[in-house]
């Protein structure tokens, strides 16, 4: 079975900006979960979406934002980008999106904000 | 002061040597997960445990509910083993979401 993926890799931007990140998970698995690592909060929570559905959210402002199709696939949107926003985005999948599935992290997106 | 708080924030061991990395809680959890991130940024998830302890090769992980505290063991460490490795409360349904991490304990083993 194919890992998670994610689109860019890469991606460099500028203040003001408007960014869109995707995220296909692990064939089957319906949960999704975005985060934010930066060298000085480490890792944050960001979202997480079921089945089209966004069921928990974390402590970042609205111009963080996300979605998720029918086949699972989800993106996140940052707009008015800020420097601050520069950091490694990782979404991670699991299977029904209970509490005891184990996640399965993409390789991430570096966001770099000038 | 952080919800989860990780001790030692570095750690340099020799080959073979048996490594301890602490992660203390504050808030209730359904779940507690070990995870291990390599240089590049990619992270595994190695354990989830909400009781006891579990072993996956040379990798040991333990958790005391009533304390608040759980320990990620290396026995006979390797260079391969040097990660930063996180630990993080699955709080469902809490105000920071679903995951809240630790700060990380990178782990360097010299041969």
């Amino acid at each position: 079975k194919a890992g998670v993926t994610q689109t860019p890799r890469y991606l460099i931007k500028t203040r003001g900006q408007q960014v869109t990140l995707s995220c296909s998970p692990i064939s089957g698995h319906r949960s999704v979960s975005w985060y934010q690592q930066t060298p000085g909060q480490g890792l944050q929570f960001l979202f997480e979406y079921f089945s089209e559905t966004q069921r928990n959210k974390g402590n970042f402002p609205g111009r963080f934002s996300g979605r998720q199709f029918s086949n699972s696939r989800s993106e996140m949107n940052v707009s008015t980008l800020e420097l601050g926003d520069s950091a490694l985005y990782l979404c991670a999948s699991k299977p029904l999106g209970t509490l005891t599935d184990t996640q399965y992290f993409g390789p991430g997106t570096r966001l770099t904000v000038l | 002061k952080n919800e989860v708080e990780q001790s030692p924030q570095n750690l340099t061991a020799q080959e073979g040597e048996f490594i301890t990395i602490n992660c203390s809680y504050s808030v209730g959890i359904s779940a507690l997960h070990w995870l291990q991130q390599h240089p590049g940024g990619g992270i595994v998830s190695l354990f989830m445990l909400s009781s006891g302890k579990k072993k996956h090769g040379r990798l040991i992980a333990t958790i005391n509910i009533q304390e608040k505290h759980s320990s990620l063991h290396i026995t006979a460490s390797h260079p391969r083993d040097s990660a930063v490795y996180i630990c993080a409360a699955e709080n469902y349904g809490g105000s920071q979401g679903n995951l809240i991490f630790g700060k990380g304990t990178k782990l360097s083993v010299k041969p």
